[in-house]
Parts: structure tokens; sequence; C-alpha cells
């Protein structure tokens, strides 16, 4: 099963409002990103949060990372209808994770101008 | 896309035949990545580098193969494929163990 599963699986929302997205995880991390994706597109790193961070931002960006409930929510403020895309959460999973990143199945936000 | 190039961006091959997808990179990066996308199962990893011919498996590697002779280079083997295998597979790079991840644009393949 994923390491990283995301909720919505998918948001429609208008342009102006605020756009919410959670990741859940099941094992200790050393550190949680999100990542982008644009149709027929790669993956764009967005954030990287640490496991002793609490909250950071990024432009319109705002992630927070709650340990103690394996979650971690990443939240767009004053949405675009450019930021529609899929977004995914990708984690390591401490000190048995090698190299590797798991990544969640995504959220497809869609921002209707 | 970061210099990071997959070759080829497209390919449509059938059941049984072998295929060679090629990622390369102009940044040095130490560890490289292959994974493949498909509708419901998000991003899967199927192989990973951390070196010059130091590879590991990941979550989905039977019937994938990898070789890594140059840093520049990580190839991806699919010996016979198969029609479960037709996907978008991507390479991606990075500096450092679990650091951040830059992808390339993708190779969708169809297995026909």
């Amino acid at each position: 099963s994923q390491q990283g599963e995301e909720d919505p699986q998918a948001l429609s929302i208008q342009e102006g409002e605020n756009a919410t997205m959670n990741c859940s995880y099941k094992t200790s991390i050393n550190n949680l990103q999100w990542y982008r994706q644009n149709s027929g597109r790669g993956l764009v790193h967005l954030i990287l949060i640490r496991s002793n961070e609490r909250e950071k931002h990024s432009g319109r960006l705002r992630v927070t990372l709650d340990t103690s409930k394996k979650s971690s929510s990443l939240l767009i403020t004053a949405s675009r209808a450019a930021d529609t895309a899929s977004y995914f959460c990708a984690t390591d999973e401490g000190e048995t994770s090698g190299s590797r990143l798991t990544f969640g199945e995504g959220t497809q936000l869609t921002v209707n101008p | 896309d970061a210099g990071i190039t997959q070759s080829p961006r497209h390919k449509v091959t059938e059941t049984g035949t072998p295929v060679t997808l090629r990622c390369h990179q102009t940044e040095n990066h130490r560890y490289m990545y292959w994974y493949r996308q498909d509708p419901g199962h998000g991003l899967r990893l199927i192989h990973y580098s951390y070196g010059v011919k130091d590879t590991d498996k990941g979550e989905v590697s039977d019937g994938y193969s990898v070789s890594r002779s140059k840093t520049e280079d990580f190839l991806l083997t699919l010996e016979s494929a198969t029609s479960s295998q037709t996907s978008v597979y991507f390479c991606a790079i990075s500096e450092i163990s679990v650091g951040i991840q830059y992808f390339g644009a993708g190779t969708r393949l169809s297995v026909l």
C-alpha cells in the first residue's frame, strides 16, 4: 500500500478560492515533499518540509506537518486557473527508506475561471 | 526539465520484444530513478541508482532491468515487453538521498 495517501482524490474550486489537500502516511519520516504535475508533463517539486518542522511557506503555498498524526496538508491560497494540476505528496520511510521516496496517488485540482 | 532528457518520448511496440528507455542528465547528480505512472496507482518506483554500477530494486521491479555505466546515463530495459507494461515512464534525478527529485518529461510506452 502507498506510504503517502492524498485526500481528496479530486477537488474543483473557483478562481480566488483556497484549495486544501491532505496527505497521510504510515511510518516515521525524515521529510515530506509536495510535487505538482501538469497534464502530460513530469512532476515539479514545490516544497519540502522536514520532520522537525511544523509549517512552511512558499509564495501562495503553505504546508503543515503533524508527525503525531502522520499527516500533512498543502494549502494554495487565492487559486488561479493556472494552478489546475495534480498534486502529489512524497515521503521517505525514515531509516528503512534507502534513497527512495514513495509517492501518493495524487489530488487532481481543477480551478475554474 | 532540469537537464534531464528521456528518449524516446513515445514508443509503440509488440508483446515479447525488448525495449530500452534512456535517461540522460547533465546535472552530475548521484541518484537516478525510474518510475512508472498508471491511473489509480500514482507514481511507483521501478529501480533506482545511487552511483555508477550501483542499483537497487523498487516497488515494481519484476520484468525490468537497469544499467548505469556512466553518471549521466540510466537505462531501463524491458527484456520481453508485456501489455501490462504499457504506461508512462518517468526518470528522476536527485543530488542527495531522499532529497528533492527533478523529473524528465516522460516516455509514453504502448505494448500491443
